[in-house]
């Protein structure tokens, strides 16, 4: 069965960091793209940051560029986004997902599989 | 990029049908056949119900459905049932490696 378990969330002041972490399960992370999704109430769901398998492509939505990094350790089937220099709006609750790439990687199709998610809050 | 337009909410008797649209424009919905379902129930992860406008995974009940017209795609869902109460959201593709949502439909079963 497939799981990916988000961890790391927490309130914390603008300005300040945060890292959270997604442990998969129940496949083989290595061959699989991974991406992080926000949600919240007013803008419902954002694709934030994608990561190939290799780590030889990246995207990330303009509002985080500069700001967060998407990783992954492929040995611990883990991904992370690490989030510097948060504003009030990066409030969400953040779900790790796995996309489904079509075309040799160009199209990224749908997400099948997603976890729960971890709220991070950004207040003073 | 705006997200794509969903009803904020909609609502139906068990047993009836229902329709949730999902516009967007030419440069996603109306240009690609990469558009996707999504049910969320509250405090859990979201759920693919159809992806590429009409395909089922496996295990998804076949009272789901979808479709495109144009730069609008929807979801049906037939013989509709209490545990179909939750958040509907639509995505499509719209270049390289990236999406958009819709805002998200409140289905609830009168």
């Amino acid at each position: 069965e497939v799981q990916l378990v988000e961890s790391g969330g927490g309130l914390v002041q603008p300005g300040g960091s945060l890292r959270l972490s997604c442990a998969a399960s129940g496949f083989n992370f290595n061959n699989y793209w991974m991406s992080w999704v926000r949600q919240t109430p007013g803008k419902g769901l954002e694709l934030v940051a994608n990561l190939k398998q290799d780590g030889s492509e990246i995207y990330y939505v303009d509002s985080v560029k500069g700001r967060f990094t998407i990783s992954r350790d492929n040995a611990k089937n883990s991904l992370f986004l690490q989030m510097n220099n948060l504003r009030a709006e990066d409030t969400a609750i953040y779900h790790c997902a796995r996309p489904v790439m079509r075309y040799f990687d160009w199209i990224l199709s749908h997400f099948d599989y997603w976890g729960r998610g971890t709220l991070v809050t950004v207040s003073s | 990029q705006s997200a794509l337009t969903q009803p904020a909410s909609v609502s139906g008797s068990p047993g009836q049908s229902i329709t949730i649209s999902c516009t967007g424009t030419s440069n996603d919905v109306g240009g690609y056949n990469y558009v996707s379902w999504y049910q969320q129930h509250p405090g859990k992860a979201p759920k693919v119900l159809i992806y590429e406008v009409r395909n089922r995974p496996s295990g998804v009940s076949n009272r789901f459905s979808g479709s495109k017209s144009g730069n609008t795609a929807s979801l049906t869902v037939s013989g509709l049932q209490a545990e179909d109460e939750g958040d509907y959201y639509c995505s499509s593709y719209t270049s390289r490696t990236t999406v958009i949502f819709g805002g998200g439909t409140k289905l609830t079963v009168l």
